[in-house]
C-alpha cells in the first residue's frame, strides 16, 4: 500500500500562512487530494487533483505538489479553519494520511 | 441538492453480521462509482470498499476482504455493505462516499453511521 506521511497538528495564528505537508511513499503522479474535517461532521473535500480548488471553497486554500511531495497551504488562516486536514491519494489503491490536526493561537 | 444518507448501525456482538445502507438523492446514482470509508474513534480514514457504476467491478481493504461485501441497488439509488465476522477493530463511524470522474477524489460524503462491536 501507498503510504502517507502527515505531520500529527500545527498551531498557527489567525492571519498566519499554513503549509501542511503530506509525502508519499511512493510516486502518485498528481492523484493527489485534500480533505478537511472538523470535529463531529464528515470530511469535505478542498483539493482534488494536487491543485485544483474544490466547488465553494475560498480561495484561501491551495495545494502543489507532484510524485511523492503535497502541501495544502491557508493564506491567511482563519478561525474557522481549525480542523484536521487529510491527504489521500487514488493513483494506488486508495489510501489516506494520517491527517494534520490544526489549531490556532 | 446530493444527499447521502446511512442507515443499519448500531451495537453488534463480535463475530456477528449488520447491514449499512445508504440512501442516495439529488444526482443520477448509476453514473458514479460509489465507496464506504470509515473512521475508528479518534482516528484517521479507511477506505474500507469502492464499487463501479453498475457493480461489476469491486475493492475491498485488506481489513476487510473476504469478510464485507459492497452491493448497490440503481432503481433504488441505494448502497448497502454486508459486513460479517465483526471484529471489535471494525468499530468506526462508517461514512458513504461518491467518488469522482477521472481523478478518483470523493466529492460529497454522508454524515456517517456508527457501528461498534462489542459483547
Amino acid at each position: 500500500d501507498t503510504v502517507l506521511t502527515q505531520s500529527p497538528a500545527l498551531a498557527v495564528s489567525p492571519g498566519e500562512r499554513v503549509s501542511i505537508s503530506c509525502r508519499a511513499s511512493e510516486g502518485v503522479n498528481s492523484y493527489m487530494h485534500w480533505y478537511q474535517q472538523k470535529p463531529g461532521q464528515q470530511p469535505k473535500l478542498l483539493i482534488y487533483k494536487a491543485s485544483n480548488l474544490a466547488s465553494g471553497v475560498p480561495a484561501r486554500f491551495s495545494g502543489s505538489g507532484s510524485g511523492t511531495d503535497f502541501t495544502l497551504t491557508i493564506d491567511p488562516v482563519e478561525a474557522d479553519d481549525t480542523a484536521t486536514y487529510f491527504c489521500q491519494q487514488s493513483w494506488n489503491d486508495p489510501t489516506f494520511g494520517g491527517g494534520t490536526k490544526l489549531e490556532l493561537k | 441538492e446530493v444527499q447521502l444518507v446511512e442507515s443499519g448501525g448500531g451495537l453488534v456482538q463480535p463475530g456477528r453480521s449488520m447491514k449499512l445502507s445508504c440512501a442516495a438523492s439529488g444526482f443520477t446514482f448509476s453514473d458514479y462509482y460509489m465507496a464506504w470509508v470509515r473512521q475508528a474513534p479518534k482516528k484517521g480514514l479507511e477506505w474500507v470498499a469502492s464499487i463501479s457504476y453498475e457493480g461489476s467491478s469491486t475493492y475491498y481493504g485488506d481489513s476487510v476482504k473476504g469478510r464485507f461485501t459492497i452491493s448497490r441497488d440503481n432503481a433504488k439509488s441505494t448502497l448497502y455493505l454486508q459486513m460479517n465476522s465483526l471484529r471489535s477493530e471494525d468499530t468506526a463511524t462508517y461514512y458513504c462516499a461518491r467518488r469522482v470522474g477521472s481523478w478518483r477524489e470523493v466529492d460529497y460524503w454522508g454524515q456517517g453511521v456508527m457501528v461498534t462491536v462489542s459483547s
